[in-house]
């Protein structure tokens, strides 16, 4: 069974330009989360799909940061413009409905560097 | 709120030393807790979990934590060091929200350094 994986590994952009970060959750997993890791930070959470629908995006920072899961498969965050203190790293993750009494499985993350 | 801490960012140990991770919550409902390893240029890997069954809960590589709720710990050992347990820890809380699915609360992290 293939894991949670996100595209690309690593981006460095220049501020003002925009990126889009894609996360692929293993197959039939209906939640689908975003966090993010800035700098000595801890992991914060960023908003949770179930299926294509936004259940929760209390942690999104601002308006510059779009996520949409079309069809309820992959994800998609976008950031436009970016700004340096978006930098860090973008974590996705995946779990079953139904059974929140879970773990949920992580990618391994998307280093952004916005310079 | 719920909330995490983690004492110590960075611990040392030798290789076939007793591993220590402390991991302290706060929460308004009983928790769920997890333990997840990064290893380098890697993801966040699961540990173990506490789920309210048996409070001492064994991990993979020979990890294990021991919930004490009086104490608000979940603190994480492992009898003996390897070098391949070199990584990030992250402590993480998380509540049943609804039968969707659940967040992560998650500590800052310590790093685990093992000496040989």
């Amino acid at each position: 069974e293939a894991g949670v994986t996100q595209f690309p590994s690593h981006s460095v952009i220049e501020k003002g330009q925009t990126v889009t970060l894609r996360c692929d959750p293993i197959s039939g997993h209906d939640n689908l989360y975003w966090y993010r890791r800035v700098m000595g930070k801890e992991i914060k959470f960023l908003l949770h799909f179930v299926k294509e629908s936004k259940q929760d995006e209390s942690g999104m920072p601002n308006n510059r940061f779009l996520a949409e899961r079309t069809g309820g498969t992959y994800s998609t965050l976008k950031v436009q413009p970016a700004e340096l203190e978006d930098s860090g790293v973008y974590f996705c993750a995946s779990s079953h409905s139904g059974t929140s009494r879970t773990e949920a499985f992580f990618g391994q993350g998307t280093r952004l560097t916005v310079v | 709120a719920q909330s995490v801490t983690q004492l110590g960012s960075h611990v040392s140990v030798s290789e076939g030393a007793l591993v220590l991770l402390r991991c302290n919550y706060s929460s308004s409902v009983p928790p769920y807790l997890f333990w997840y390893v990064q290893y380098p240029n890697q993801g966040l890997q699961l540990l173990l979990k506490y789920t309210s069954a048996a409070t001492l809960v064994k991990g993979i590589n020979g990890f294990e934590a021991e919930f004490k709720k009086s104490e608000t710990s979940f603190h994480l050992t492992k009898p003996s060091a390897h070098m391949s347990d070199a990584a990030e820890y992250f402590c993480a809380v998380t509540e049943v929200r609804d039968n969707y699915g659940q967040n992560f609360v998650f500590g800052p992290g310590t790093r685990l350094s093992v000496l040989p």
